[in-house]
This record gives C-alpha cells, sequence and structure tokens, in this order.
C-alpha cells in the first residue's frame, strides 16, 4: 500500500537553529512530492519536486528530492517563531494525493 | 487574486441531517479535490474532478457522501444523513493541472461538527 511517512512528528527548537525535515515515501507511479505549511488553517504550498538532486530554494527554505532512495528533506535555517507550523508532505500520482501525518514545528523565542 | 473559496467556515448540526459544503475554486484551474483532515487520519483526499468531471472518487468513504461540479466555478459535497464520525475540516483545494502536475491551492475549510 502507498504511504508517505514524515519525520520527526514534532520537534522543538530556538529561534536561529536550524532544522531538517524528512519525508519518505513508497508509491506507485510517482510523479510528484509537495511540500506544505500549515498553520491555522489552509494548508500554503511551499515546494513541488520531481527531479532528483534539483535543491528549490525561497529565503531561508530549501528543499530537495531523492528518487532513488525515496526521500526528501526540507531545510529551515535560522528559523523564526514564524516558522512554528505543522509542515506537511504530500506525494502525488495519476490517483492519488498521499499525504504524511505532518511534522509540528515549534520554535521558541 | 481570489484564492479557493469555501462556505460555510464552520456547520454545526445534528445528526442525521444533511450537510451541503460548497466551494469556488481559482479561476482558469482545470483540477478540483476535496479533502478531509482529523487528527486521527490526516488529510485524506476524498474525490477530484478534472474538467468538471469525476475522475476518482473511491477515497469518499461511504455512500452517505457524494460530490458534485455542474460548472467550472462551482463544486459540492454533500454527506446524507451525517453522522458524528463525519466531523472534521473539510478542505477544498484547486490546481492548473491534475494530480501530481501543479500545486493545489487550498480553501481554507469547512469545520464540521456533528452532535
Amino acid at each position: 500500500e502507498d504511504k508517505v511517512v514524515q519525520s520527526p512528528l514534532s520537534l522543538v527548537v530556538h529561534e536561529g537553529d536550524t532544522v531538517t525535515l524528512n519525508c519518505s515515501y513508497e508509491v506507485t507511479n510517482f510523479r510528484s512530492l509537495l511540500w506544505y505549511k500549515q498553520e491555522k488553517k489552509a494548508p500554503t504550498f511551499l515546494f513541488m519536486l520531481t527531479s532528483s538532486g534539483i535543491e528549490k530554494k525561497s529565503g531561508r527554505l530549501s528543499s530537495i528530492l531523492d528518487k532513488k532512495e525515496l526521500f526528501s528533506i526540507l531545510n529551515i535555517t535560522a528559523t523564526q517563531t514564524g516558522d512554528s507550523a505543522v509542515y506537511l508532505c504530500a506525494v502525488g500520482n495519476n490517483n492519488d494525493m498521499r499525504f504524511g501525518a505532518g511534522t509540528r514545528l515549534t520554535v521558541k523565542p | 487574486d481570489a484564492g479557493v473559496i469555501q462556505s460555510p467556515r464552520h456547520e454545526v448540526t445534528e445528526m442525521g441531517q444533511e450537510v451541503t459544503l460548497r466551494c469556488k475554486p481559482i479561476s482558469g484551474h482545470n483540477s478540483l479535490f476535496w479533502y478531509r483532515q482529523t487528527m486521527m487520519r490526516g488529510l485524506e483526499l476524498l474525490i477530484y474532478f478534472n474538467n468538471n468531471v469525476p475522475i476518482d472518487d473511491s477515497g469518499m468513504p461511504e455512500d452517505r457522501f457524494s460530490a458534485k461540479m455542474p460548472n467550472a466555478s462551482f463544486s459540492t459535497l454533500k454527506i446524507q444523513p451525517s453522522e458524528p464520525r463525519d466531523s472534521a475540516v473539510y478542505f477544498c483545494a484547486s490546481s492548473l493541472q491534475g494530480l501530481g502536475n501543479q500545486p493545489q491551492h487550498f480553501g481554507d475549510g469547512t469545520r464540521l461538527s456533528i452532535l
């Protein structure tokens, strides 16, 4: 059965720390892997990855995909309290978009 | 630039009642998705439409759930009759193309409570 596993489930850091969030997957007919940030309401899109080894970057956030080892990481450098959220990983194929359980990140001042 | 619009934002009703959730996708998006989010099961895809046509409803939990997309700018998710275990946040999302091709943009969700 297809699955997406995120780790850790929760993480508490202090402002300025760097964090790495992990997403591993087993999905047939893989098309893309997406990262979302969810605060109180809707998940908001961060990155979409389709090719291995190509880093996507947006400010302090970056992500990369390894299609051979079936995982992705999301890095956040110099964390801020506004980064506190649940980070969701999702993997899509032709028929489904399967989400992981998420990593709850708490950044303390 | 309007995002995905869902209504109502909150719905509280008694079990057995019919519930209708509404969604207006982003203009120009060809694909629309309905998700359910609970603490126990996380985000689950219920059904999705391409060009107003339902493509895969295998995620719909039971026959009590139905979804329609009569035109490119409107979709409904209906539960009849509702049960307490249907309580969840229901999200609608849209994208330019189908699953896995483009990022999905989510509405703010409808928080449904069935008493």
